[in-house]
């Protein structure tokens, strides 16, 4: 089955500054990859997602990409908010098969 | 969004007892719901599929027999935790693919088994 890893765990940034965190999969046959942010006491909502044919996707200051010779994916927040606090997942699979990341903390220093 | 709603919120019960959660997709049909266990500062796991008007389909090291699941239609799937005990208390979603394209989450249920 897939196996997706992510880094960091935590993460802290000043406000403004920039936030990546990365993934790695192993399953080649993946297509889907979203990325989730949770609150504290809330369910995941999805932010952003790409799939297998392309490499590249913006929406405003979230960005990802996809690097599937190498099996990783990474998200980009630029100009970070307190607002963007939270715990981000990233995951890989497919159509009602996604295997969720470990999951990164994410503080936003005001 | 598409929106899935979970109830209760948070559920406080004795040892022993059983509780259900109820998930609905207010604006999309699903045929297939997933139910997903998160403890504290873990990421979530799947515990199981739920197929309307079929049984669920279970993780392996899930009990079938003390998480009854049921999808009795399109927008209603529920999870039933039997015979609950301290170590079952978690934070249960609930979610559902509106297109192929997008898998939306419930905002979770927080059952604490005393």
């Amino acid at each position: 089955g897939e196996n997706v890893e992510q880094h960091p765990s935590t993460l802290s940034v000043q406000e403004g500054d920039s936030a990546v965190i990365k993934c790695t999969y192993s399953d080649s046959a993946s297509n889907y990859f979203p990325w989730y942010k949770q609150e504290l006491g809330k369910g995941p909502q999805l932010i952003i997602d790409i799939r297998s044919n392309v490499g590249e996707k913006k929406d405003q200051r979230i960005a990802v990409t996809l690097n599937k010779t190498a099996k990783h994916f990474s998200l980009h927040i630029t100009e970070t908010q307190p607002e963007d606090s939270a715990v981000y997942f990233c995951a890989a699979g497919g159509y009602q098969k996604v295997t969720f990341g470990t999951g990164t903390k994410l503080q936003v220093i005001p | 969004g598409a929106v899935v709603s979970q109830h209760p919120s948070w559920v406080i019960c004795k040892s022993g007892t059983s509780v259900k959660i109820e998930c609905r997709s207010l604006d999309f049909q699903a045929t297939t719901m997933f139910w997903y266990r998160q403890f504290p500062k873990q990421s979530l796991m799947l515990m199981a599929t739920s197929n309307e008007g079929s049984k669920a389909t279970y993780e392996q090291g899930v009990e079938k027999d003390k998480f009854l699941i049921n999808h009795a239609s399109l927008t209603l799937s529920t999870l039933t935790v039997t015979s609950a005990h301290p170590e079952d208390s978690s934070f249960y979603i609930c979610s559902g693919w509106e297109t192929e394209n997008e898998q939306f989450f419930g905002p979770g249920t927080r059952l604490t088994v005393l």
